[in-house]
């Protein structure tokens, strides 16, 4: 079956640094990946999202590269601000099936 | 457009109590689901609908029932709550055969 394992959390960081947030999944088919973003009180909203391999998502200075060699869709940023403070979930969908597959999240803070 | 809206925002039930959590989309999907989110846990679909008159089970079912009247409506039934309900929950709604979904805000839950 599809499944995503997500670098465990919390991760905490100092304004400026880069951010990796680790991604990998297992899958049948051909899928596509996302990362969502889930402010504090907040559902989620979709924040990138990559639907073949080698494709690049990014939005918000944020960028993400579907390897299927390594089976990895990491997240990253170049210099972190303290609104980035939120949880990040990765997930897994496979073309014509709605369902997405999570993975468990990771709580990202951002101190000045 | 409002998008995914859910009600209520809070809820505070006692074990043995029932409740509709409340959950529309203005978007005309065809595809809605609930999920719970717990910690460590991440996402997990409760049940989800293709379209009015059509639902099914998604990984975590039980004590869950649900109905798809309208293409508009999609509400989650607790019969008879149980403390291992206490969670949050995700409503959301996507195109058919697309995987990129729109969340609602979410209802947090709590069952003494």
């Amino acid at each position: 079956g599809n499944s995503v394992t997500q670098m465990e959390g919390p991760v905490t960081l100092s304004e400026e640094a880069f951010l990796t947030i680790n991604c990998t999944y297992t899958a049948t088919g051909y899928p596509s990946l996302f990362w969502y973003v889930q402010y504090p009180g907040e559902g989620l909203q979709l924040l990138l999202k990559a639907t073949k391999a080698d494709d690049k998502g990014s939005n918000k200075g944020f960028e993400a590269t579907y390897r299927k060699e390594t089976t990895s869709f990491h997240l990253e940023k170049g210099s972190v601000q303290v609104s980035d403070s939120a949880v990040y979930f990765c997930a897994l969908g496979v073309f014509g099936n709605e369902k997405l597959t999570f993975g468990t999240g990771t709580r990202l803070t951002i101190i000045p | 457009n409002a998008g995914v809206t859910q009600t209520p925002k809070f809820q505070v039930l006692k074990t043995g109590q029932s409740m509709t959590l409340q959950c529309a989309q203005d978007m005309n999907h065809e595809y809605m689901s609930w999920y719970r989110q717990d910690p460590g846990m991440g996402l997990r679909l409760i049940h989800y609908s293709v379209g009015a008159g059509i639902t099914d089970q998604g990984e975590v079912p039980n004590g869950y029932n649900v109905s798809r009247s309208t293409t508009e409506d999609f509400p989650l039934r607790l019969l008879s709550a149980a403390p291992s309900q206490t969670s949050v929950y995700f409503c959301a709604s996507s195109w058919r055969g697309r995987n990129e979904q729109f969340f609602g805000p979410g209802t947090r839950l709590t069952v003494l």
